[in-house]
């Protein structure tokens, strides 16, 4: 059980187009849903929290009008990249939490590579 | 403010030999501490978590981890290691206050290489 997926695994566009990418909660339902960029060899950045039905909630330094959040029902969240620069080209990582004993738990996604070129 | 510290950016060990990854943290209120390993270009696969109870917890793969509140540790442990545990171990904790959101911060990770 808890398993997460992401959708596509790896995605390669050009510089100035919009990438989505999905997250799913494909045997539970997912109170909250994480969203985590990470560079090579670097730590898991966490971008915005995201809860079904209400606006993300973003880190400190992460534009919200630049990365999209959506997070339509319990077990989809999706994350645009919009405007894709090659700066924006990274590691992304979903997360989905549920609440269980009386902590959050999160299940990760096996991420999406991302290249802008 | 929360914060993880893995002291170390790498550790060698040799295959059957015991190997200790260190985790620090810092937290108000009663942590919740989680080890996670990532292999190249994959997820974090979930290894063990510390919530109450027992201080010495045992998770995947026949590692461990110690809880220790005086010193503010969380050291992940494997009596035997294999050069399949060769990956990038990541620490983090959450807060266990009131209204936690669940938000994980990570240390900066660690690279466990085992050598045949």
């Amino acid at each position: 059980g808890a398993v997460v997926s992401q959708h596509p695994s790896w995605v390669i566009c050009k510089s100035g187009t919009s990438v989505k990418i999905e997250c799913r909660s494909l045997d539970f339902q997912a109170t909250t849903m994480f969203w985590y960029r990470q560079f090579p060899k670097q730590s898991l950045m966490l971008m915005a929290t995201s809860n079904e039905g209400s606006k993300a909630t973003y880190e400190q330094g992460v534009e919200k009008d630049k990365f999209l959040i959506n997070h339509a029902s319990l077990t989809l969240s999706t994350l645009t990249v919009t405007s894709a620069h090659p700066e924006d080209s990274s590691f992304y990582i979903c997360s989905a939490g549920r609440v269980g004993l009386g902590v959050n738990e999160q299940f990760f996604g096996p991420g999406t590579r991302l290249t802008v070129l | 403010a929360q914060s993880v510290a893995q002291p170390e950016d790498q550790v060698n060990v040799a295959e059957g030999n015991p190997l200790t990854v260190k985790c620090t943290y810092s937290v108000s209120g009663n942590p919740y501490l989680f080890w996670y390993v990532q292999y190249p270009n994959r997820g974090l696969q979930f290894l063990l978590k510390y919530i109450t109870g027992d201080n010495l917890v045992k998770g995947s793969y026949g590692f461990e981890a110690e809880f220790n509140k005086s010193q503010t540790s969380f050291h992940l442990k494997k009596p035997s290691a294999l050069v399949s545990d060769s990956a990038l171990y990541f620490c983090a904790v959450s807060a266990s206050i009131s209204g936690n959101t669940g938000k994980l911060i990570f240390g900066q990770g660690t690279t466990l290489q085992v050598k045949p």
